[in-house]
């Protein structure tokens, strides 16, 4: 159990277009979904917790224009790179925390965005 | 702000033997869950091991076990019998922001654990 799937796993786009990720779960509802950039052999910087039917809260620093979250289901959250630019190339990872007792995240296999 | 420290960038072990992964961590919560996460080289995110602040007793998942000395707000991980598969990066995670009602965690900066045969 615990399955959360990411979508697509890799994605090249041009610079200036937006590219969307989804990040489902699988077999369970969620309703906080996370979303994390990483860069290689660093930590996970989380970027926005997205609760269902709300809007997503942003952390510092993270430009809400261009990141934009929608948690639409309780098992579907999308994460659009607007605008994108080679600086946002990068590792993006979801999480979704379920309704259980011990507030541990299941993770997305991450997808890997490269911007030309 | 909450923080979560793991000073070994990188650790190295043979096969079949013993390593110790350390973690220190800063939280004002009084009850609250850690977590160590293991990223292999697919990048997949795998929950190792958890501990429940309130729990005495040190957690154990068959070749993993931590070692939690909450006065100290230590939470090192240990692995026995290593494997080749065990090698990955290994991440400790607390209470973010918020605290555990909010449900973000905190991760460390993470140690890349080599395996050698």
């Amino acid at each position: 159990g615990a399955v959360v799937s990411q979508h697509p796993s890799r994605v090249i786009c041009k610079s200036g277009t937006s590219v969307k990720i989804e990040c489902r779960s699988l077999d369970f509802q969620a309703t906080t979904m996370f979303w994390y950039r990483q860069f290689p052999k660093q930590s996970l910087m989380l970027m926005a917790t997205s609760n269902e039917g709300s809007k997503a809260t942003y952390e510092q620093g993270v430009e809400k224009d261009k990141f934009l979250i929608n948690h639409a289901s309780l098992t579907l959250s999308t994460l659009t790179v607007t605008s994108a630019h080679p600086e946002d190339s990068s590792f993006y990872i979801c999480s979704a925390r379920g309704g259980g007792a011990f507030h541990e995240q299941y993770f997305g296999p991450g997808t890997r965005l490269t911007v030309t | 702000a909450q923080t979560v420290t793991q000073s070994q960038p990188e650790m190295s072990v043979q096969e079949a033997e013993t390593v110790t992964l350390s973690c220190t961590y800063d939280t004002s919560e009084s009850d609250y869950y850690l977590f160590w996460y293991k990223q292999p080289p697919s990048r997949q995110m795998i929950l190792v091991i958890r501990q429940e602040a309130y729990k005495q007793q040190n957690a154990t998942e068959n070749r993993f076990s931590v070692n939690f000395q909450k006065a100290a707000k230590s939470f090192s991980l240990k692995i026995s019998d290593s494997q080749l598969g065990d090698a990955a990066m290994y991440f400790c995670a607390s209470p973010g922001a918020g605290g555990t009602s909010y449900g973000k965690l905190t991760f460390g900066q993470g140690t890349i654990l080599t395996v050698h045969p």
